[in-house]
């Protein structure tokens, strides 16, 4: 079965501090997919980054970097210097190699405090 | 380029009534995804429609829920005789098979409310 789990459930920082959010998953495919997403308090899911399994590079994308390890199975999420606007609920989601749907995990709410 | 749309925003029903939503995918998105996300965790699947066709339907979708996808461009969902436990966010998603990141974009979501 596949499952993603986000332990931290709430995370409370102050503006300009790094802030790094935690994704493990379980699957048996051996080709799947992971993604971030990220939902503000309007309720929209947004959609951060999407991995293939065969891709373990790491990725930044301004102040947003994503740390993927196999021997791990985690998939981690870190903010750099954050901001309140980054504020929000932020959800890992894993898809496998013969089905689109996306598992997600139960959310982290980040809350940036000016 | 529009994204998902989704009507209504809100819905408040009593128990036993019958709903729809609607939703209007990304208009080159031949595949359609419907999720439910209950407070405080994350969307669950429901089913998706790959243009017409139904390909995959999830065991929380009851006999008493339906999906269309009548001409392979929006969706409806619908819920016969609802349930305070239908109380949700449904949310709808959409993609491109086929493409090289298919990836699902979401729409706003419907929130329900069944009193």
């Amino acid at each position: 079965a596949q499952k993603v789990t986000q332990a931290q459930t709430e995370i409370s920082v102050v503006e300009k501090e790094d802030v790094t959010l935690d994704c493990v998953y379980e699957t048996r495919d051996t080709t799947y997919y992971l993604f971030w997403y990220k939902q503000p308090p309007s309720g929209e899911l947004v959609f951060l980054i999407r991995r293939n399994s065969f891709d373990e590079q790491n990725e930044i994308s301004g102040r947003y970097s994503w740390n993927f390890q196999k021997s791990t199975s985690s998939f981690n999420f870190t903010i750099t210097a954050s901001q309140v606007v980054d504020s929000a609920v932020y959800f890992c989601a894993l898809s496998g190699y013969n089905t689109d749907k996306l598992i997600f995990g139960t959310g982290t709410r980040l809350q940036v405090f000016p | 380029d529009t994204g998902v749309s989704q009507n209504p925003r809100h819905k408040i029903t009593k128990r036993g009534q019958n709903v729809t939503f609607r939703c209007d995918p990304i208009s080159e998105h031949n595949r359609l995804y419907w999720y439910r996300q209950t407070l405080g965790q994350g969307p669950e699947f429901l089913t998706y429609f790959q243009n017409e066709a139904q390909l995959e339907k999830s065991r929380l979708l009851s006999d008493r829920f339906s999906a269309e996808r009548p001409k392979g461009s929006f969706s409806t969902l619908e819920i016969q005789r609802t349930e305070q436990g239908d109380s949700a966010m449904y949310l709808c998603a959409s993609s491109l098979a086929g493409a090289p990141v298919d990836t699902q974009y979401f729409g706003p979501g419907t929130r329900l409310t069944v009193l």
